[in-house]
């Protein structure tokens, strides 16, 4: 079973400019998370999706974090402008859950990496 | 609230030797506490879940144990080895009025065995 595709791994870009990273989850998989996860610190929940729905987006930095996961299926996390503070791994994961029921197993991509100079 | 706070954050032990990490959640009405271990410049991979009906479980080497009065659970390797080396985190699960449940992860804990 193919699992959790991200791309890219690496971006380095200037502060102030844009990026975005692209998400495949592992087939199936109606849920959807995107987490930050700083050098050293444990990954957080910056927004879920149930299929093309947002479950919640309450950590997303609305200012200049979007996503979006239109059919369903694949997402994209963009950040315009970048600052310094936004210097991550950004994991994408999958699960299969509904609405009333645990998350059970998180499938995590390898997650891209983000400098931001 | 939504706070997962995990203790030690670095812990080193000889091979052969066992490893406690322990986790305090805030929120009583959690019930899923998930343990990922994360190798360098890998992804997070499950390694054991435990949920709110029972206190303990097993596989193979490693134990988890929850205690739901004190909020607080626990990862138990046995017989460590170099390969253990890794960031371990553990979750608990927040219940949204919706009905889904998120994850809040611990800080990570660093496991070194060492030969």
């Amino acid at each position: 079973e193919a699992g959790v595709a991200q791309s890219p791994r690496y971006k380095i870009i200037e502060k102030r400019q844009s990026v975005a990273f692209w998400c495949n989850p592992i087939s199936g998989h109606a849920t959807l998370y995107w987490y930050q996860q700083i050098l050293g610190q444990g990954p957080k929940l910056l927004i879920q999706f149930q299929n093309n729905g947002v479950v919640d987006d309450s950590q997303l930095p609305k200012d200049r974090f979007s996503a979006e996961r239109l059919k369903g299926v694949d997402s994209t996390l963009k950040i315009q402008p970048a600052k310094l503070e936004d210097s991550a791994v950004y994991l994408c994961a999958s699960s299969l859950v509904g609405q009333g029921l645990d998350t059970g197993e998180l499938f995590f991509g390898e997650g891209s990496r983000l400098t931001v100079l | 609230g939504e706070n997962v706070e995990q203790h030690p954050s670095t812990l080193s032990v000889q091979e052969g030797d066992s490893a406690v990490i322990k986790c305090t959640y805030s929120d009583s009405a959690s019930n899923y506490f998930p343990w990922y271990k994360q190798e360098l410049g890998k992804r997070p991979q499950l390694i054991i879940d435990i949920r709110s009906n029972v206190g303990e479980k097993k596989d193979q080497r490693i134990a988890v144990t929850l205690n739901k009065t004190a909020k607080h659970f626990s990862l138990h390797i046995t017989e460590t080895q170099p390969e253990d080396s890794a960031v371990y985190f553990c979750a608990a699960s927040i219940t949204r009025n919706t009905g889904f449940q998120k994850l809040v992860f611990g800080t990570g804990t660093r496991l070194l065995v060492s030969p």
